[in-house]
């Protein structure tokens, strides 16, 4: 069973604050990491696909790197907006099954 | 273009029934891969079809099962419903190798 953790479970900020959160997987056999955004009442959006190490992607005021060596990524999101409020997800697919592991998510709510 | 569409949305079952939940892809989309997730959880991998062939099996019963049809659409069957099995089940459909494009789920809950 692969193990990939995410942490903080649930984070509190301010508009305008800046954050960040972890994902952790296993650093053997890796072939690719998604994060997704869930928001309450929708489904799962993508937002990145890394697949190399050093990996960094960014879409607009989100932005994630990738740590294969050492099994993290962070995503950052600078100057969170309430709209920014969600379940991010990543999930970790290895290269022996191609089945995608998801974490538990970090719940980010921004406070107007 | 219509993205990725569930039926039912809500579901209530009693132990021990049967169920089927659907799901219909993206036009083009020749994947389709079930999750379920249970609440304090991430979505676990259910099954994976490609081309109406099952690609990957999660860690579940026999009593879950699926179908993938020539259009592509996919039926997810769970027979001897327990109360554990309440969840809510997505389908994500893809391109070969692209990103997975998720539908809004399907709410089952087991009495």
């Amino acid at each position: 069973i692969l193990n990939v953790e995410q942490s903080p479970q649930s984070l509190h900020v301010q508009e305008g604050d800046s954050t960040n959160f972890t994902c952790s997987f296993p650093s053997s056999n890796f072939y690719a990491l998604h994060w997704y955004r869930w928001e309450t009442a929708k489904s799962p959006e993508a937002l990145f696909v890394m697949t190399l190490n050093g990996d960094e992607k960014k879409k607009g005021r989100i932005s994630a790197t990738l740590n294969t060596k050492e099994g993290y990524s962070y995503l950052y999101i600078k100057g969170s907006q309430p709209e920014d409020s969600a379940t991010y997800l990543c999930a970790f697919t290895s290269g022996g099954s191609y089945i995608p592991t998801f974490g538990r998510g970090t719940s980010l709510i921004v406070h107007p | 273009d219509a993205g990725v569409t569930q039926s039912p949305t809500h579901l209530i079952k009693t132990r021990g029934q049967h169920v089927t939940l659907r799901c219909s892809p993206i036009s083009g989309h020749k994947s389709v891969s079930w999750y379920q997730q249970v609440l304090g959880q991430g979505p676990q991998f259910i099954f994976q079809y490609y081309e109406k062939e099952e690609r990957g099996r999660g860690n579940f019963p026999d009593r879950f099962s699926a179908r993938q049809f020539p259009n592509y659409s996919s039926e997810l069957n769970v027979n001897a419903l327990l109360l554990g099995d309440s969840a809510l089940y997505l389908c994500a459909s893809s391109s070969q190798g692209s990103e997975q494009y998720f539908g809004p789920g399907t709410r089952l809950t087991v009495t």
